[in-house]
């Protein structure tokens, strides 16, 4: 079993649609859990950043830990044709430890 | 600063040939990660260095993979004989530390090089 799982996709949804994103992994040791967001051809950018567990929200993006599940979830809301891109969740176990991350899901918005 | 640099951007060789992949982190930045990304795989990390140092090589795939971090701006990939399951996109990425405490030690990237062996 892999230390991250993420359903690489491909997810399509209209425009406007509410996008749930989610990732699973393994290890509990985990605490720190990033999104990070790639468009096609381009690197990888840093999209949320969570330290432990709970909800953090920035503008239509909402990101979720629930450690007890060992389960995190993107939301977008109002999705726009500009969110479509792959989506990496990633984490790390501690201030020593490189991020491990997931397969990525690719999204596409339709106008 | 103009983020991560990588060269070249695409690069397509044939099978055997030697490989170099060059990166510029951000200047500052005292870690360097390299990464494979495939469809199959996802983003993999390769190694990172810690002011020039190799810290973790465990990700290299076998000893035709080799890199090196001469000084704080400049590092290298090097696949010597390449072989056509090396095709992938190589990602250098650059962070001002790992993650941890109240700090979320961004990793940027850089826009990637393209590999086709053949």
């Amino acid at each position: 079993q892999k230390e991250v799982e993420q359903d690489p996709g491909p997810l399509s949804v209209p425009e406007g649609a509410i996008v749930s994103l989610n990732c699973t992994y393994s290890n509990s040791a985990f605490q720190y859990f990033m999104w990070y967001r790639q468009y096609s051809r381009k690197g990888p950018e840093l999209l949320m950043y969570t330290y432990s567990s709970g909800n953090k929200e920035d503008g239509r993006f909402t990101a979720q830990v629930d450690k007890s599940s060992k389960y995190i979830s993107l939301f977008i809301r109002d999705s726009q044709p500009s969110d479509s891109a792959t989506y990496l969740c990633a984490m790390s176990r501690s201030g020593n430890t490189p991020l491990v991350f997931g397969k990525g899901t690719r999204l596409s918005v339709i106008a | 600063d103009a983020g991560v640099i990588q060269s070249p951007r695409h690069e397509v060789t044939e099978m055997g040939q030697e490989v170099t992949l060059r990166c510029k982190p951000i200047s500052g930045h005292d870690y360097l990660f390299w990464y494979r990304q495939t469809m199959m795989r996802g983003l993999e990390l390769l190694i990172y260095f810690n002011n020039n140092v190799p810290i973790d090589d465990s990700g290299m795939p076998e000893d035709r993979f080799s890199a090196k971090m001469p000084n704080a701006s400049f590092s290298t990939l090097k696949i010597q004989p390449s072989e056509p399951r090396d095709s992938a996109v190589y990602f250098c990425a650059s962070s001002l530390g790992l993650v941890g405490g109240s700090h979320k030690n961004e990793q940027f990237f850089g826009p990637g090089t393209r590999l086709t062996v053949l």
